[in-house]
């Protein structure tokens, strides 16, 4: 069945750099996709979205880039930070179904 | 405002046993999700809401049953416990868009 998933399954940066954690995913019927943060031991929590008609979004240290030529997402980072250690989800909606599927998820360990 | 509340935080459970998790959202959220997450891995949907006295299967509902009480709570139940449904249950609900809203989930153990 369609499916997101993403490249790398653990990622090591130094505090201080940018981090990149990308997703890949498969049905191109997709029309929003959301990056989740989950510390260990909690929910996930939203970071950003974006929408099918944009190829990018900036947030607070985050920006999201969606290319949808390739049907690749990622999640960039700047100036990575402690707090930022954690496991990182990309999802994807399709249609009007208000469900989202999940990748398997990206540990991003920051080394001071 | 306490946002999504799960309980309990932790169960173990005899394979066998049945028991219902419960979930509570106080934002007035239409929709509502239930979720496991397996070791290393995403989180799947088990079934979800979308407005009061509706539900639907998500991607893996087998050994579960749920229950949109009201507006504000939805419980997961199982029936039949078994060691496959051991996992991280975690509760959801939607704000406007496709922003989900995740309770601190309740870990499962099924021996």
């Amino acid at each position: 069945g369609e499916s997101v998933g993403l490249h790398l399954p653990t990622l090591s940066v130094q505090e201080g750099d940018n981090s990149i954690i990308n997703c890949a995913y498969s049905n191109s019927a997709s029309d929003y996709f959301i990056w989740y943060k989950q510390e260990s031991g909690k929910g996930p929590q939203f970071i950003i979205d974006i929408r099918s008609n944009m190829d990018k979004r900036q947030g607070q240290r985050v920006t999201v880039l969606l290319n949808k030529t390739v049907k690749h997402l990622s999640l960039q980072i700047a100036a990575t930070q402690p707090g930022d250690s954690a496991v990182y989800f990309c999802a994807e909606n399709i249609g009007s179904s208000y469900k989202l599927i999940f990748g398997s998820g990206t540990r991003l360990l920051v080394r001071p | 405002n306490a946002g999504v509340t799960q309980t309990p935080k932790f169960q173990v459970l005899k394979t066998g046993q049945s028991m219902t998790l419960q979930c509570a959202q106080d934002m007035n959220h239409n929709s509502m999700y239930w979720y496991r997450q397996d070791p290393g891995m995403g989180l799947r949907l088990i079934y979800y809401s979308a407005s009061e006295g509706t539900t639907d299967k998500g991607e893996v509902p087998n050994g579960y049953n749920v229950s949109r009480l009201n507006k504000r709570e939805f419980s997961l139940r199982l029936e039949s416990a078994a060691p496959s449904q051991t996992s991280v249950y975690f509760c959801a609900s939607l704000a406007g868009g496709y922003e989900q809203y995740f309770g601190p989930g309740t870990r499962l153990t099924v021996t």
